[in-house]
């Protein structure tokens, strides 16, 4: 079975400053996707940013990035000049390459700091 | 474009009680989701729909839980009879089709329930 996990569970940032969320997983498939979402307090969960494992190449979005590491399973999220915005809950996905099995992880509470 | 509607927000049963979270996708979208949320975990899928069909069911408790999606559109979810350990929130989620390459899910609020 896929897991995906999370290890920090609260991190902090000043804001305008930089921060990178940890995520890793453990699959034997070798066609997979990786997500981050993003769940405001009392909000709706968002996508944030996605990745394709066959693409070499880290996805970026705005702010945001991630660095892919397919070797070591690592899928960690930089967020760049930090927003007050930015404050929420951070999920890491994945999503098996058939589309079947979809897993969440336990999550990383940002806090950014005036 | 209207999000993903669900109903109600907030629910508070007593255990034993039956109880029915409703939700409507985003128009147009084809995959359904219907997600289990825990305090401090992420979400954990129970169902998925394509259209009308429930396409993986695997992780719904199918002694107290069934789920519905007449007509494709529309869909319930429902406990009978409810138990403590379902106090949690209830997410449903769409997509305009189970196509990962360009799959994006797109998230309801959630019904957040207690079970008393």
């Amino acid at each position: 079975a896929q897991t995906v996990t999370q290890s920090q569970p609260e991190m902090s940032v000043q804001e305008a400053e930089t921060v990178t969320l940890s995520c890793t997983y453990d699959t034997s498939e070798s066609d997979y996707y990786l997500f981050w979402y993003k769940q405001p307090p009392s909000r709706q969960m968002i996508l944030v940013i996605r990745q394709e494992a066959y693409k070499q190449q880290n996805a970026t979005e705005n702010r945001f990035s991630v660095n892919f590491q397919k070797a070591a399973k690592s899928f960690s999220l930089k967020i760049s000049d930090s927003q007050l915005g930015d404050a929420a809950m951070y999920f890491c996905a994945y999503r098996s390459g058939t589309g079947n099995q979809f897993y969440f992880g336990t999550g990383t509470s940002l806090t950014v700091i005036p | 474009e209207a999000g993903v509607v669900q109903s109600p927000r907030y629910k508070i049963i007593e255990k034993k009680q039956p109880v029915a979270f409703w939700c409507n996708p985003i128009s147009g979208h084809n995959t359904l989701y219907w997600y289990r949320q825990n305090l401090g975990q992420g979400p954990e899928l129970l169902i998925r729909y394509e259209n009308e069909e429930a396409v993986d069911d695997s992780q719904l408790p199918k002694d107290r839980f069934s789920a519905e999606r007449l007509k494709g559109v529309d869909s319930t979810l429902k406990i009978q009879p409810a138990e403590l350990g379902d106090s949690a929130v209830y997410l449903c989620a769409s997509s305009p089709r189970d196509d990962v390459s360009t799959d994006t899910q797109y998230f309801g609020p959630g019904t957040r329930l207690t079970v008393l």
